[in-house]
Parts: structure tokens; C-alpha cells; sequence
């Protein structure tokens, strides 16, 4: 059964950067789109962009293309995001959905929360 | 990009109750439309893909209608662990777009 296991939670430093993953499980993993999302505490979903595991090729969502850089390790199956120059308006959740059978987010990873704090 | 209002923000309703949320969007979006639950802590999950077609595993007392900009989430006899956000997300054009949620408490 497919499987999205992402990375634990991060306390991180204004100024600085993170890089998030997300190892997928279950399925050929250069089959399918991975999505990433942005929750900020209590507040609705955000679409910051997707990567193909096969080619490479990335689409991003304007509002995060200076904020977020999108990338796989085929080898290991697993999808990354780093956010850079993180401040307070980065604390939030990041998931990781899938598209398979069609363009809508069948699987999802469990989230990782993200904190900007010195 | 395409705005997508929900409403009500929030709600309250009894066990047994018939729910409906709505999901407007600024512009067309040929029922490409979806709709998420999320219960407190965990991910969203996929109830409704396509405005009408109910995900694989998912309670038949939720339904989905709408076409055009217009489009709503019925749940039939509410029930205890249906309390959670609901939200539509339309995938007709990117950036992919989320209405803000519909929170749903039981009265």
C-alpha cells in the first residue's frame, strides 16, 4: 500500500534553512507527481508546488518559487523540500500528497511541523 | 489564480442531522473539484474527487454535487466521527487553490 513517511519535526532559526523529506513506499516511485502543502497553524491549505520523480521537472506555485526548492533521490525513493531565508510566516505544517489516478491528492504524508524561532 | 470561498467557516449540528457546505469559485472550473476531511492532527484525507465520485472507502452518507463555479458537500445522519474541517480544493488550473474550511462540531 503506498506509503509517504515524512521526516520529524523541526525547530530552526530565523535566517536559515530546512530541508524536508518525504519517503515514499508502496508504489513505483517515478510513476506519480509529489505535491507539496503548507497548513500555518489553524488556517487552510496552501499549494506550494510539485516535482516528477522521473524527469525531474518542477512546478511551482509563484508565491513560494524564491521560498522553496524541490528535488528527489531516486535511489532512496524519497522527495525533498528546502525552504531558505525561513521566517515566522514559514512556521507551519508541510505535507506531501500524491497524485496518482488522477490530479487530486489521494495519499498524503503525516505532515511535519516546522518552527521558526531563535 | 482561483479563489475559492467556503461557507459557512464553521458549524454545528446534531447527531442524525443532514450537513451541507458550499464551495464557490471564482471562476469556472468544469468539476474539477475535490473535497478533503482533516480531523485534528492528522492529514487530509480525500472524501470526493471529480465535484460527484466518492473515494474508495469513504461512508456513503457523503455526497458531492456542483458544476461550474458552484459546488457543495452533503453528509447525511451526521455521525460522532464525522466531527472535523472539511475543505474543497479545485485542481481545473495551477496554482492548485483550497477553500479556507469548513469546521464542523456536533451541537
Amino acid at each position: 500500500q503506498v506509503n509517504l513517511l515524512q521526516s520529524g519535526a523541526a525547530l530552526v532559526k530565523p535566517g536559515a534553512s530546512v530541508k524536508l523529506s518525504c519517503k515514499a513506499s508502496g508504489y513505483t516511485f517515478t510513476d506519480y507527481y509529489i505535491h507539496w502543502v503548507k497548513q500555518s497553524h489553524g488556517k487552510s491549505l496552501e499549494w506550494i508546488g510539485y516535482i516528477n520523480p522521473n524527469s525531474g521537472y518542477t512546478n511551482y506555485n509563484e508565491k513560494f518559487k524564491s521560498k522553496a526548492t524541490l528535488t528527489v533521490d531516486k535511489s532512496t525513493n524519497t522527495a525533498y523540500m528546502e525552504l531558505s531565508r525561513l521566517t515566522s510566516e514559514d512556521s507551519a505544517t508541510y505535507y506531501c500528497p500524491l497524485t496518482t489516478v488522477g490530479y487530486y491528492f489521494d495519499y498524503w504524508g503525516q505532515g511535519v511541523m516546522v518552527t521558526v524561532s531563535s | 489564480d482561483i479563489r475559492m470561498t467556503q461557507s459557512p467557516a464553521s458549524l454545528s449540528a446534531s447527531l442524525g442531522e443532514t450537513v451541507n457546505i458550499e464551495c464557490l469559485a471564482s471562476e469556472d472550473i468544469y468539476s474539477d473539484l475535490a473535497w478533503y476531511q482533516q480531523k485534528p492532527g492528522k492529514s487530509p484525507q480525500l472524501l470526493i474527487y471529480n465535484a460527484n465520485s466518492l473515494q474508495n472507502g469513504v461512508p456513503s452518507r457523503f455526497s458531492g454535487s456542483g458544476s461550474g463555479t458552484q459546488y457543495s458537500l452533503k453528509i447525511n445522519s451526521l455521525q460522532s466521527e464525522d466531527v472535523a474541517t472539511y475543505f474543497c480544493q479545485q485542481y481545473n488550473n495551477y496554482p492548485r487553490t483550497f477553500g479556507g474550511g469548513t469546521k464542523l462540531e456536533l451541537k
